[in-house]
């Protein structure tokens, strides 16, 4: 069955440090690749998307995430934190069946920022 | 900026009693979705509605749970008796188009069934 592990639960990072959240995959094709962030009383953001193309894709607010289909990975980089960053992050895949429109997502990764 | 909305934030219910979870999609968009998140487990996929009918959904979306646009405006989820198992996160979400494009997703209801 398809599914996305992010083995992180809660990451600490300092502010202005660099930052690297996981994200692997369970798929026979290449599924579409999604990063949503959710801050405290907030939907869900969308990042950044793989869908093709060059593997390494640039979203908002400075983050970019390579996809590595040898490792089944995207994961998602910053190279300085902001405390505004301070949030919980999902990886997330889709286009896994005809119809297409149902998003897999993982458990989240917690974000704290320490100054 | 255009954005999803969910009314009520928070809903406390009793088991057995029908709630229905209410969301105004983005104007133009066309396809609407409701996904649900258990505390501390993964947000999951239940239901994508198109053109007035279910396009997909997952196993977790029984008979117990009804999608309806009932008006140009709102997407409402229906769960007919509530059990304790339902509570939960629900958020709503709505794209262009189908297949993959992006999904914008409201703040989400949290149902708490006693």
């Amino acid at each position: 069955a398809q599914s996305v592990t992010q083995p992180d639960i809660h990451i600490t990072v300092s502010e202005g440090a660099s930052l690297e959240l996981r994200c692997n995959y369970s798929y026979g094709a290449t599924p579409y690749l999604f990063w949503y962030v959710q801050s405290p009383g907030q939907g869900l953001q969308l990042l950044l998307k793989y869908f093709s193309g060059d593997t390494l894709v640039q979203g908002i607010k400075g983050f970019e995430a390579e996809f590595k289909r040898s490792q089944s990975s995207f994961n998602l980089r910053k190279p300085s934190v902001h405390w505004s960053d301070a949030a919980e992050y999902f990886c997330a895949v889709g286009g896994l069946n005809q119809a297409g429109t149902a998003l897999i997502f993982g458990k989240g990764t917690t974000l704290s920022v320490s100054s | 900026e255009p954005e999803v909305t969910q009314t009520p934030s928070h809903q406390v219910t009793q088991m057995g009693q029908e709630v229905i979870l209410r969301c105004v999609p983005i104007s133009n968009h066309l396809y609407f979705y409701w996904y649900r998140q258990i505390l501390g487990q993964k947000v999951e996929f239940l239901v994508s509605f198109y053109n007035n009918e279910i396009s997909e959904k997952s196993e977790i979306f029984d008979d117990q749970f009804s999608v309806e646009r009932p008006d140009g405006s709102n997407f409402t989820l229906k769960i007919r008796s509530t059990k304790l198992e339902d509570s939960a996160m629900y958020f709503c979400a709505s794209s262009r188009s189908g297949t993959v494009n992006e999904q914008f997703f409201g703040p989400g209801t949290r149902l708490t069934v006693l």
